[in-house]
């Protein structure tokens, strides 16, 4: 079975422009969760979505959004991108909410000049 | 901001050893506890989401204990291997269910043949 799959892998941007990063749940998995992840410290919760609703969200500005579509895939977008938005960003997916284990893609490194 | 720690923050140790590390979280709130070991180059993969004060987890040479009471978390890892080499998070969940997690800054171990 295929696991949790992000796109793109890399991704270098200049300040100002906007990004859309994708990711593919588990098959069955209805939950998604977005991280980011910057040097040195743990990753940090940016949104959950569950049956395509958002059910969690961190503390991100309004510049990041997501959302969850039909087949349970997700889209993070960030607008008028920061040099500080330079990061790992992990898509995790689960069966539900609750305390089901979450599953990890391989991320997608961001970096903004 | 919820302060999630972990402790030591990297180690090193001879194959064979035993070793443990500690994730320390606010005893107020809990719902959760997660484990991950995120090797080198890889997606972090669940070990354990622990729920019970009390609780102990065990996975092949890999256990956990949880004391919600006063807030902390073991993991030990029996007879180390080189492939135990990784970094090891825990995530404390607060949300009642909705996965909106806070991660330690992880232990990142060594081992060394």
């Amino acid at each position: 079975d295929a696991g949790v799959t992000q796109s793109p892998t890399h991704l270098i941007k200049t300040r100002g422009q906007h990004v859309t990063l994708r990711c593919s749940p588990i098959s069955g998995h209805k939950s998604v969760s977005w991280y980011q992840q910057v040097l040195g410290q743990g990753p940090q919760f940016i949104f959950q979505y569950y049956e395509k609703e958002e059910r969690g969200r961190g503390n991100f500005p309004d510049r990041f959004s997501a959302r969850q579509f039909p087949n349970y895939s997700s889209e993070l977008n960030v607008n008028a991108l920061l040099l500080g938005d330079s990061a790992l960003y992990l898509c995790a997916s689960s069966l539900g909410t609750g305390t089901y284990e979450q599953y990890f893609g391989p991320g997608t490194r961001l970096t903004v000049t | 901001i919820l302060n999630v720690e972990q402790s030591p923050q990297s180690l090193h140790v001879q194959e064979g050893d035993s070793t443990n590390f500690t994730c320390s979280f606010p005893s107020s709130n809990f719902y959760a506890l997660h484990w991950y070991r995120w090797e080198t180059a890889k997606s972090p993969e669940a070990l354990f989401v622990m729920t019970l004060n009390g609780d102990e987890k065990k996975k092949g040479r890999i256990s956990a204990t949880l004391n919600t009471k006063e807030g902390y978390s073991y993991l030990y890892i029996k007879g180390s291997q080189p492939e135990d080499s990784a970094t090891y998070l825990c995530a404390f969940d607060y949300s009642g269910g909705y996965q909106k997690v806070t991660f330690g800054i992880g232990t990142k171990l060594q081992v060394i043949p």
